[in-house]
This record gives C-alpha cells, structure tokens and sequence, in this order.
C-alpha cells in the first residue's frame, strides 16, 4: 500500500535560518507531488506542485522554493527564513485521478 | 479562476441533530468536486466526491450547478463528526482549490 512521509514533524529555526522539509512516497510510481501551507481561518494554499523529477511549479510567490530530486521525494527549502513563513506544511501525493493524499504535516514556528 | 467558497468559519449542532456544511464555487466549466475532512490529531482525507455519488459515515453532498452549491449533510450528527471539513474543486488539472474550512462540533 502507499504511504507519504514527512520530516521532521516539528521545527523552530531562527528568522534567517536556512530550511529543509523532506517528503517520500512509497508504494507508488511517478506520483503529482504537491507542497501546501495550512493556516488557521485560511484553508489550504497550494505553494507548489510537481508531476515528474524536476518539473516545479509555483503558485504564488514566495520565500520558499521546491525541489524533486528524486521520483518519489519532495523538498520544500528556503535560504533565509522570515516570520511570515511560520505554519504548517502539509505533502500530498495523487496518481491519475484528483485524489490527494496528504502527509502528516510539519508545524514550523519562525522565532 | 476558480474559488472556493465555505461561509461558515465553525457550526456547532447538538447531537442527533442534522448538520449541513455550506460550500460554494465559482467556475465557469463543469468541476470536480470534493470534501476533505481531518479530524483531531489526524491526517487530512478525503471524505466523498460528487462524481462517485456516495454516503461515507451516513454524509451526502450533491453538486447543485444552478446554485454553484455542493453542501455537505447528514441527518443526524454523531460526536465523532467534530471536526475540520474543507470543500475543495478541481477544473481538470492536478490542482485542487480548497475552502478556508468549517470546524464542526457537535455537542453531546
């Protein structure tokens, strides 16, 4: 069966700091990735998504940026965190149809 | 663009009694549309779609594209109901467009 995987599931860095989340799949090929932000009274926000290795894109502008090195890996980075860039980060995988699947997220607190 | 539309920030409804989750959209083509649900502690998952007409945990929601509405209900509410729900759409790309969310609680 298909599993996704996020790490770490908690991080507090300093604004300034540099970031990496890391997220697999497993049990799946060539899977749609996907990197969201979840913030209270504001839903979901899509920041990137991806359907092949090093096929990126973006959906909004940003502080962030997004790698795929890998099939199944997904890399949301930044070089300077700022305080605006606090919240939780959630990975999601589809294939084929429009279901995603989503990860067990990251809360990131920017201090 | 599309957008998604949940007036409802919470609903709170007393045990047994039937809840409706309002979601609305804008898109001028024919969407796919979703309802996502995680409750405490969990992971975000999908709940129902329109296309595939199902009950899932006694909740219905039928696609009115007059209205542009695809709420969410069920007749009678369960404690374990409480959680975030989020309406979501896709126009026929990879991409899914999600709601701010309504907190349901249901109180015993």
């Amino acid at each position: 069966s298909q599993t996704i995987h996020q790490w770490p599931a908690t991080l507090v860095q300093p604004v300034g700091s540099p970031l990496s989340l890391e997220c697999t799949v497993e049990g799946t090929s060539n899977p749609n990735l996907y990197w969201y932000r979840q913030a209270a009274g504001r839903g979901l926000q899509l920041l990137f998504y991806s359907v092949g290795i090093g096929q990126i894109s973006s959906e909004v502008p940003q502080n962030l940026s997004a790698s795929r090195p890998q099939d199944r890996q997904f890399i949301l980075s930044s070089k300077k965190l700022l305080l605006s860039d606090s919240g939780f980060y959630l990975c999601a995988w589809s294939v084929g149809g429009y279901e995603q699947y989503f990860g067990p997220g990251t809360r990131l607190t920017v201090t | 663009a599309q957008r998604v539309t949940q007036p409802e920030k919470l609903l709170s409804v007393f045990k047994g009694a039937p809840v409706e989750l309002k979601c609305n959209y804008s898109y001028s083509g024919s969407p796919e549309l979703f309802w996502y649900v995680q409750y405490s502690r969990q992971r975000l998952q999908l709940l129902l779609r329109h296309i595939s007409r199902e009950s899932i945990k006694g909740f219905t929601a039928d696609l009115n594209k007059g209205e542009t509405s695809f709420h969410l209900k069920k007749p009678f509410a369960q404690e374990e109901d409480s959680a975030m729900y989020y309406c979501a759409l896709t126009a026929g790309s990879y991409q899914l467009t999600f709601g701010k969310g309504t907190k349901l609680s249901v109180i015993p």
